[in-house]
């Protein structure tokens, strides 16, 4: 059975620093791992896939990366803004997206 | 113009009611899903539908019961509702099913409360 984890559960940081979030997982049979991006209220928003045979992806200011091998993903968002605020989840593909916990992000103005 | 549309966004019933959450896609894709997230936020698959056919049902009540009259709506009817069928049901769709580039679209969301 799939497991995901996130950590860390929730991060607070200053507007302007680099922002890091893990994800492991525990079966490496996977086809992707995509990242979403959750607000208060409302429906999740995907932001990256990364296919198994990719190594990582990358949009505007986020970069994800795979080490399948490890059974690891971590999202580096570069130059955080208060509109980066957010919980971000992880999600693996291995006939059905099984979830990680998410991490709440917080960035101060 | 939503891509996936859910109603209704909040319901609010009884223990033992029966109730429906619909859902619908106007992607053109192939596959629909429902997952339930729990007030710890844990977000979990429930069904998963290709061109109107079952493919995918987690370990869930016979209570539940999905319906997809075609392949751009699915739709939950919960029947005897209990307390802990409280939570976010957010419904899914994506262009094909597990693949290298399935990318899913998810809906707002419908919060059920059970009193």
């Amino acid at each position: 059975k799939q497991e995901v984890t996130q950590i860390p559960a929730a991060l607070s940081v200053p507007e302007g620093e680099n922002l890091v979030l893990n994800c492991s997982f525990t079966d490496s049979a996977i086809y992707n791992l995509q990242w979403f991006r959750q607000d208060p209220g409302k429906g999740l928003t995907s932001l990256l896939l990364i296919q198994s045979s990719q190594r990582e992806q990358t949009s505007g200011r986020l970069n994800a990366s795979l080490d399948k091998s490890s059974g690891r993903s971590t999202l580096y968002i570069a130059a955080s803004q208060p509109g980066d605020s957010a919980t971000y989840l992880c999600a693996v593909d291995d006939y059905k997206l099984s979830f990680g916990a998410g991490t709440t992000v917080t960035v101060r103005a | 113009d939503t891509a996936v549309s859910q109603t209704p966004k909040y319901l609010v019933t009884q223990m033992g009611n029966d109730k429906s959450i619909k859902c619908e896609q106007n992607l053109g894709h192939d596959t629909m899903y429902w997952y339930k997230q729990d007030s710890k936020k844990f977000l979990k698959i429930m069904f998963s539908y290709n061109n109107k056919e079952l493919i995918i049902n987690e370990t869930v009540p016979n209570r539940f019961s999905p319906k997809s009259p075609d392949k751009a709506h699915l739709n939950l009817h919960i029947n005897s509702l209990e307390l802990g069928d409280s939570a976010v049901y957010f419904c899914a769709s994506s262009q094909f099913g597990s693949s290298g580039a399935n990318v899913l679209t998810f809906g707002a969301g419908s919060r059920l409360t059970v009193l």
